[in-house]
């Protein structure tokens, strides 16, 4: 399974909303999660089952979506989430990560 | 709370064996929830899952990787282990361990190592 995110990047400042789209190859039903990662450090759980919050994840995330067409929302964006976001199908081992989107600070 | 620590050597010669540990604490390696992987990151790139193993030792292994990767698990010492061999330098990365939640759709991968480099190079 290949999964493709668009956009690779992009530029926001503090209290846009922002939308990452995650297409997967085939049909994943709703096994998929997005992750965080900021430099030098590990990925962060965010979001699992499409649209499932992780624990202690803020509620400005959301994600949607099944199949093949997913969708990662941040409501209004804070300083501490401009980072590196990453979607991982969990479809079948070995559990495909997406590119990236790298979020930056306008 | 949980927390899971690489160990092992940063540089290995090309051709030889990298072997790293991952040391589980706060909980138990041997719940039936959770399976445990290992993830690597070459420098700038992407993420890619390496293999994952079951505390009954049942392993799955990235079909790419497949004929280098050993995965074990000791629940006596609550750690699990990598082995990849015939490495180049195309196996330069940051490797992870991890935590796959059964729980959590269906295998997210909740708790993370802080991740260790590991360079390939004479």
């Amino acid at each position: 399974i290949q999964l493709t995110q668009s956009p690779s990047s992009l530029s926001a400042s503090v209290g846009d909303r922002v939308t990452i789209t995650c297409r997967a190859s085939e049909g994943i039903s709703s096994y998929l999660a997005w992750y965080q990662q900021k430099p030098g450090k590990a990925p962060k759980l965010l979001i699992y089952t499409a649209s499932t919050l992780q624990g202690g994840v803020p509620s400005r995330f959301s994600g949607s979506g099944s199949g093949t067409d997913f969708t990662l929302t941040i409501s209004s964006l804070q300083p501490e989430d401009f980072a590196t976001y990453y979607c991982q199908e969990l479809n079948n081992y070995p559990y495909t990560f997406g590119p990236g989107t790298k979020l930056e600070i306008k | 709370q949980l927390q899971l620590q690489e160990s092992g050597p940063g540089l290995v010669k090309p051709s030889e064996t990298l072997s790293l540990t991952c040391t589980v604490s706060g909980g138990s390696i041997s719940s039936s929830t959770y399976y445990w992987g290992w993830i690597r990151q070459p420098p700038g790139k992407g993420l890619e899952c390496i293999g994952k193993i079951y505390y009954s030792g049942i392993t799955y292994y990235n079909p790419s990787l497949e004929s280098r990767v050993t995965i074990s698990v000791d629940t006596s010492k609550n750690h699990f282990s990598l082995r990849l061999s015939s490495v180049t330098a195309a196996d330069t990365a940051v490797y992870y361990c991890a935590r796959h939640n059964r729980g959590a759709g269906p295998s997210a991968l909740d708790y993370w190592g802080q991740g260790t480099l590991i360079t390939v190079s004479s």
